[in-house]
């Protein structure tokens, strides 16, 4: 059964500063790769997907993903963050071949001004 | 452009009732996905149709719950006898086959 580990509860950053939010995954086969952003009494929001291609996805907000096969993770990032980049942050996985997405925990990113 | 909607948007109902959860997804979507989140926890899978039928219904917890999308668009959501476990926003997503999946905003069920 594929899975996804978030490592880090909450991640804090200054404005200004590069983020980074991390994720890992085990999957058989191909992994579909997800990052979903929930903003507080709103639903879950897209932001950027692996499929196949190149490693570095680039996605919305300015918010980008490297896929790394070897270490099996898909790490978000950000070069500059931003106060209103503060939310909770969801990393998931879909199996090639498959429909439904498995999510990680989650992770609060605070961004400090 | 409309996205995906979920009535209502709180749910307060005793032990032992029965409730009817509505998602209506985005124009168009084939496929249409209910999910369970509850707190402090990313959203855990329950149901996915394709077009009116039930493509993968193993995330469903018991035979308590049950899902129906008669006309390959709206889709309801049911729970029958709830218990206090039930607690928990249910989230619906909608999406093309192999594409990206869409949320709405969530129905929050308390059980009292």
């Amino acid at each position: 059964a594929q899975s996804v580990a978030q490592p880090e509860d909450q991640v804090n950053v200054a404005e200004g500063n590069p983020l980074t939010v991390k994720c890992t995954y085990s999957v058989s086969g191909n992994p579909y790769l997800f990052w979903y952003v929930q903003y507080p009494n709103r639903g879950l929001q897209f932001l950027l997907k692996y499929i196949t291609g190149d490693n570095l996805v680039k996605g919305s907000y300015g918010f980008e993903a490297e896929f790394n096969k070897s270490q099996t993770s898909f790490h978000l990032k950000k070069p500059s963050a931003l106060v209103s980049d503060s939310a909770l942050y969801f990393c998931a996985v879909v199996p090639s071949g498959y429909s439904t997405l498995t999510f990680g925990k989650g992770t609060m990113l605070l961004v400090s001004p | 452009g409309a996205g995906v909607s979920q009535t209502p948007s709180n749910k307060v109902t005793e032990k032992g009732k029965y409730v009817e959860l509505r998602c209506d997804p985005i124009s168009g979507h084939t496929a249409l996905y209910w999910y369970r989140q509850s707190l402090g926890q990313g959203p855990e899978f329950l149901i996915y149709f394709q077009g009116t039928g039930a493509a993968d219904d193993s995330g469903l917890p018991n035979d308590r719950f049950f899902a129906v999308r008669p006309e390959g668009s709206v889709s309801t959501l049911k729970i029958q006898r709830t218990e206090r476990g039930d607690s928990a926003v249910y989230l619906c997503a909608s999406s093309f086959v192999g594409n990206e999946q869409f949320f709405g905003p969530g129905t929050r069920l308390t059980v009292l």
